[in-house]
């Protein structure tokens, strides 16, 4: 499985938006990029996926580049409530059986 | 909006005793997996099932762990006996397939296991 680098913490205002970046250099060709969010004691929360397309959804919009080696996950507008660990994990789709392989993942802090 | 269910949600044990963890995936979704997340780590995958086949289960410690899924619904976890190190979150996750394509993993709230 290809392995990704995230910061181990970063911080944010309430109200601005999030950039959360993600490297997974020796990604491959049929492997998706996912995004998990873990608030404290519970259990991993599906925020978005992606395998070439910049892709959005109600939570998060999701850049990769041309290339495909690092991503950006985007908080538009973070609250307080976005403060947890998020999980950038590649990892293959389609019609294989995908594992996720977490990493340590980025501490995410929105303060006031 | 439907959830994976797991329970109990908090269990505490004696080492040697044996503890069982019980994990109703969303309904419809073939694919039900095991996690095991120690405190400041990713979780980690124990046990991969499709239906009832266990499809991957090399991270599982088979000396002591067991998982079943009989009928390709529920699943139960168990350990037996219980160490000072299987201290953890356990974490069931499923996923369904649509057209051959397998759709995304959706976490259940977790078991929080500690032994004494």
């Amino acid at each position: 499985d290809a392995k990704t680098t995230q910061p181990t913490s970063m911080d944010c205002a309430e109200g601005r938006a999030a950039n959360l970046p993600c490297n997974h250099s020796t990604i491959s060709g049929n492997e998706y990029v996912y995004w998990y969010r873990q608030i404290h004691s519970q259990g991993p929360q599906y925020i978005i996926h992606g395998l070439k397309n910049n892709e959005t959804n109600e939570m998060a919009s999701l850049i990769i580049t041309e290339d495909r080696k690092s991503s950006t996950l985007i908080l538009p507008h973070a609250t307080l409530r976005d403060t947890a660990v998020y999980y950038c994990i590649v990892s293959p789709g389609g019609t294989s059986y995908g594992k996720l392989t977490f990493g340590q993942g980025t501490i995410l802090t929105v303060h006031p | 909006e439907a959830e994976v269910a797991q329970s109990p949600r908090y269990k505490i044990t004696e080492k040697s005793q044996a503890v069982a963890f019980w994990c109703d995936p969303i309904s419809g979704h073939a694919t039900l997996y095991w996690y095991r997340q120690i405190l400041g780590q990713g979780p980690e995958l124990l046990v991969q099932f499709q239906d009832e086949s266990v499809v991957d289960d090399s991270q599982l410690p088979k000396d002591r762990f067991s998982a079943e899924r009989l009928k390709g619904v529920d699943s139960t976890l168990k350990i037996q006996p219980a160490e000072l190190g299987d201290s953890a979150m356990y974490l069931c996750a499923s996923s369904s397939w649509i057209a051959g394509i397998q759709e995304t993993q959706y976490f259940g709230p977790g078991t929080r296991l500690l032994v004494l």
